[in-house]
């Protein structure tokens, strides 16, 4: 089995809508992060937790939102979808060295 | 700020041709590099790393050096294959600071390797 999963892998969605994506890992780590990725543009970081109770903005937050349920799970929201969020997501834990370890990324489509 | 510049892509080889994406890097530390490669449809997955000056990753065929006097990280394959057709990602992380416990990536090179 996949150490992270994510769901779900892919999404069409409509303007306006609320969708949720979630991430789950069976490694034990305590840091969870989500990126998109754009063609050309490599992976921004979204939102990253480094434990339940802690999470911080990345670098491309606005229109997003996280939920730390649990160590082991991670969702990111998007609460009114709108077309420049079409993207690859990917969703990563990493451990103490900072090797992070990705999901299978969800394909997101919002027309 | 910390950053990472990739050569521009895409690269295209044929079978057993030598291979260098060139990486250099800012960081306001002592950082990690990364190399990460992505196979279509699949997230990414780390190829190698080094964590201090003149440490060589090394992975499936792959070298990198950590060059710091030249902040530079660069990918090296002797012999490529078909199969190493995919997105390569470098990447550092610094833990000093605001950058503490994150990646910062390159923006990719797109390797194609063709019989």
């Amino acid at each position: 089995d996949a150490d992270v999963t994510q769901t779900p892998r892919n999404r069409i969605t409509k303007t306006g809508k609320r969708i949720m994506l979630e991430c789950s890992q069976t490694k034990g780590h305590d840091r969870m992060y989500w990126y998109r990725q754009d063609p050309g543009l490599g992976l921004r970081l979204i939102y990253y937790s480094f434990d339940v109770k802690d999470i911080n903005k990345g670098e491309i937050s606005d229109g997003y939102s996280v939920s730390r349920q649990a160590q082991a799970k991670f969702s990111l929201s998007l609460e009114s979808a709108i077309p420049n969020q079409t993207a690859l997501y990917f969703c990563a834990t990493s451990d103490p060295s900072d090797t992070q370890y990705f999901g299978p990324g969800t394909r997101l489509t919002v027309l | 700020g910390n950053s990472v510049t990739q050569m521009e892509g895409p690269v295209t080889l044929s079978e057993e041709a030598f291979l260098t994406i060139n990486c250099t890097y800012t960081a306001t530390g002592y950082p990690s590099l990364f190399w990460y490669v992505q196979y279509p449809g699949e997230g990414l997955q780390l190829l190698l790393k080094a964590t201090k000056a003149d440490d060589k990753g090394s992975n499936k065929g792959f070298e990198a050096t950590y060059r710091k006097e030249t902040t530079s990280f660069h990918l090296e394959k002797g012999s490529v294959q078909v199969s190493d057709s995919a997105v390569y990602f470098c990447a550092l992380s610094d833990f000093l600071g605001t950058s503490y416990g994150k990646l910062t990536f390159g923006q990719g090179t797109i390797l194609t390797v063709h019989p």
